[in-house]
């Protein structure tokens, strides 16, 4: 079975500051990578995905995160924190012909001004 | 509908009562998930459709917990018998379903669940 691991469940950073929030996955074949937001008494909503495509990827509000198999990794960055990317991220995996969608346990965003 | 669309978004009942939450996703999403969200965790798999067969309910944590989607749209995720542990927020998301995997889910706002 595939899984991913968020690395720190609180990330503080200064705005205008990097961005860099961890995250290892597993899987036995080859996977589906996925960055998800929950912004305040919002639902979830996709970040960006990795399919195999191209091994980095660009998602919405300057965010974008590298595939590296060789550390079985997916983290997520933005080189200029902004207040208004305060938010929970999580990581999530899926395998080609699996529905199933695994979620890590999230990483709490703070932006300080 | 424009989003998938969660009812009730709250709700509060009292140890061992019946609970049902329904979900009405995005027309023509043929794949179908539910989640439970607990306070600080991450969304938790509970079940999957892809039309009106639940293709995979390894998440649904005992057999109290059932889960229909009877003509592979609205689907209402049944608890009975409710305990203090199930309090949580319950999650459905919908997706165009396919063989890659690689679809991307689309959430609602969520059914926040008490149970005193």
């Amino acid at each position: 079975a595939q899984s991913v691991t968020q690395l720190g469940s609180h990330v503080s950073v200064s705005e205008g500051a990097l961005v860099l929030l961890r995250c290892n996955y597993s899987s036995s074949v080859p996977p589906y990578l996925f960055w998800y937001v929950q912004y305040p008494n919002q639902g979830l909503q996709l970040l960006l995905k990795y399919t195999s495509a191209a091994t980095l990827v660009k998602g919405i509000n300057g965010f974008e995160a590298e595939f590296k198999k060789s550390e079985t990794s997916f983290h997520l960055t933005k080189p200029s924190a902004h207040m208004s990317d305060a938010a929970e991220y999580f990581c999530a995996v899926s395998v080609w012909g699996y529905q199933k969608v695994t979620f890590g346990t999230g990483t709490k965003l703070q932006v300080i001004p | 509908g424009a989003g998938v669309s969660q009812t009730p978004s709250n709700k509060v009942t009292e140890k061992g009562k019946y609970v049902e939450l329904r979900c009405d996703p995005i027309s023509g999403h043929t794949a179908l998930y539910w989640y439970r969200q607990s306070l600080g965790q991450g969304p938790e798999f509970l079940i999957y459709f892809q039309g009106t067969g639940a293709a995979d309910d390894s998440g649904l944590p005992n057999d109290r917990f059932f889960a229909v989607r009877p003509e592979g749209s609205v689907s209402t995720l049944k608890i009975q018998r409710t305990e203090r542990g199930d309090s949580a927020v319950y999650l459905c998301a919908s997706s165009t379903g396919g063989d890659s995997g690689a679809n991307v889910l689309t959430f609602g706002a969520g059914s926040r669940l008490t149970v005193l």
